[in-house]
């Protein structure tokens, strides 16, 4: 159980364009959604916290125009990069966290390869 | 605010070696920590957890030990395989948060 998916696994778009990163918990609903961007050397940085029903709270230094955030149900939130360009390279993961009593666990998608040309 | 420090990679070793990857924290109160783990190409698995102090996580082989005197987690496997190769990272939550505090990553590299 727990499982989290994202969709796609993998994109090229152009620069200029617009790109929608769907994450999707497949057999639970998710308290909260988050959105990490991974670079090249690995470290993690975390963007933004989603709540199904409420606007998404960014990190410092997230473009919240730029990182569109959607949480439109309990299983579903979407990422879309708009008007993206080549530094916006980058694989993207999202986690869901599930409620265990009183404590939580974060289940983590496969990650997006976001390439814009 | 709260951080995660791990021992800088890359990391090689060669099979059936010991493995120490070494984790401190800065944290108020006891949060839980964690090993998460993140194969080529994949997101992020739960490896092993420990919620208080003097807690032992241990999965797959590996183990990790919540020292909260010396604010450590250090992920330790006795004998390491090709398949461990991976990015390791530690990471640490407050009870009732959601949210997780991740150190920087380390990348294993295991040579046959």
């Amino acid at each position: 159980g727990a499982v989290v998916s994202q969709h796609p696994s993998w994109v090229i778009c152009k620069s200029g364009t617009s790109v929608k990163i769907e994450c999707r918990s497949l057999d639970f609903q998710a308290t909260t959604m988050f959105w990490y961007r991974q670079f090249p050397k690995q470290s993690l940085m975390l963007m933004a916290t989603s709540n199904e029903g409420s606007k998404a709270t960014y990190e410092q230094g997230v473009e919240k125009d730029k990182f569109l955030i959607n949480h439109a149900s309990l299983t579903l939130s979407t990422l879309t990069v708009t008007s993206a360009h080549p530094e916006d390279s980058s694989f993207y993961i999202c986690s869901a966290s599930l409620a265990a009593g009183a404590a939580y666990e974060q289940y983590f998608g496969p990650g997006t390869r976001l390439t814009v040309t | 605010g709260d951080s995660v420090t791990q021992m800088e990679g890359p990391v090689t070793l060669s099979e059936e070696a010991f493995l120490t990857i070494n984790c401190t924290y800065t944290a108020t109160g006891y949060p839980s920590l964690f090993w998460y783990v993140q194969y080529p190409g994949e997101g992020l698995q739960l490896l092993l957890k420990a919620t208080k102090a003097d807690d032992k996580g241990s999965n797959k082989g590996f183990e990790a030990t919540y020292r909260k005197e010396t604010t450590s987690f250090h992920l330790e496997k006795g004998s390491v395989q090709v398949s461990d190769s991976a990015v390791y990272f530690c990471a640490l939550r407050h009870f009732g948060n959601e949210k997780l505090t991740f150190g920087t990553g380390t990348r294993l590299t295991i040579i046959p």
